[in-house]
């Protein structure tokens, strides 16, 4: 039972560079989220999901992509990365939204040069 | 939106006491207020969670007080031991959202 599993789980970027993340999970869930974590700022929600084919807008959207072309798997996308985003990224699903538990994977930390 | 504040950020207790953390939430339509425990270099896990239809739930040695009226909950850890020392969220959202609002974050270090 692998529940949410990240990849890749440390990547070094330099300014201007892209990269995806990608999330998949087994639980046949309906929503997926992809968090930002800094210190001192508890979890930020970037990007989010309602099911395959859709995507919404969190609170810090900006810079980012995602897309859920299929309902195990939401990729976040970075089109060209800056120091601000440097952070440890998380991704979680739920069955269904946020009046259930939501399982996350073990993160990804993304250092921007 | 929701906005949720934690307090203290960083706690530090010997071992075998206990630790409190609290949660205050701004909006009076939240329902669900679940605590979540993060282990070095793991991803949040749910320890304990409760609706607005209990005002206290336990498991073991952790508790959670909900007081609805003042917007306020908290956790409660007993006995703690050094595999209590994490980071803990508590969140808050209502039925039919779609997310949850977390809070800041607290450091706890049990001392031995």
């Amino acid at each position: 039972n692998a529940g949410v599993t990240q990849t890749p789980k440390f990547r070094v970027l330099k300014t201007g560079q892209s990269m995806t993340l990608l999330c998949a999970q087994d639980m046949n869930h309906e929503y997926m989220y992809w968090y930002r974590q800094d210190p001192g700022m508890g979890l930020r929600l970037i990007h989010y999901s309602v099911g395959e084919g859709t995507t919404a807008k969190g609170e810090v959207p900006d810079g980012y992509n995602v897309s859920r072309l299929k309902k195990q798997n939401f990729l976040l996308g970075l089109e060209s990365a800056a120091p601000s985003q440097t952070s440890v990224y998380f991704c979680a699903s739920s069955q269904t939204g946020g009046n259930t538990e939501a399982f996350f994977g073990q993160g990804t930390r993304l250092t921007v040069v | 939106g929701e906005n949720v504040e934690q307090h203290p950020s960083t706690l530090s207790v010997q071992e075998g006491d206990s630790a409190v953390i609290k949660c205050t939430y701004s909006d009076s339509a939240s329902n669900y207020f679940p605590w979540y425990k993060q282990e070095l270099g793991k991803g949040p896990q749910l320890i304990i969670d409760i609706r607005s239809n209990v005002g206290e739930k336990k498991d073991q040695r952790i508790a959670v007080t909900l007081n609805k009226t003042a917007k306020h909950f908290s956790l409660h850890i007993t006995e703690t031991q050094p595999e209590d020392s994490a980071v803990y969220f508590c969140a808050a959202s209502y039925s039919n959202d779609y997310k949850l609002s977390f809070g800041a974050g607290t450091t706890v270090t049990v001392r031995a």
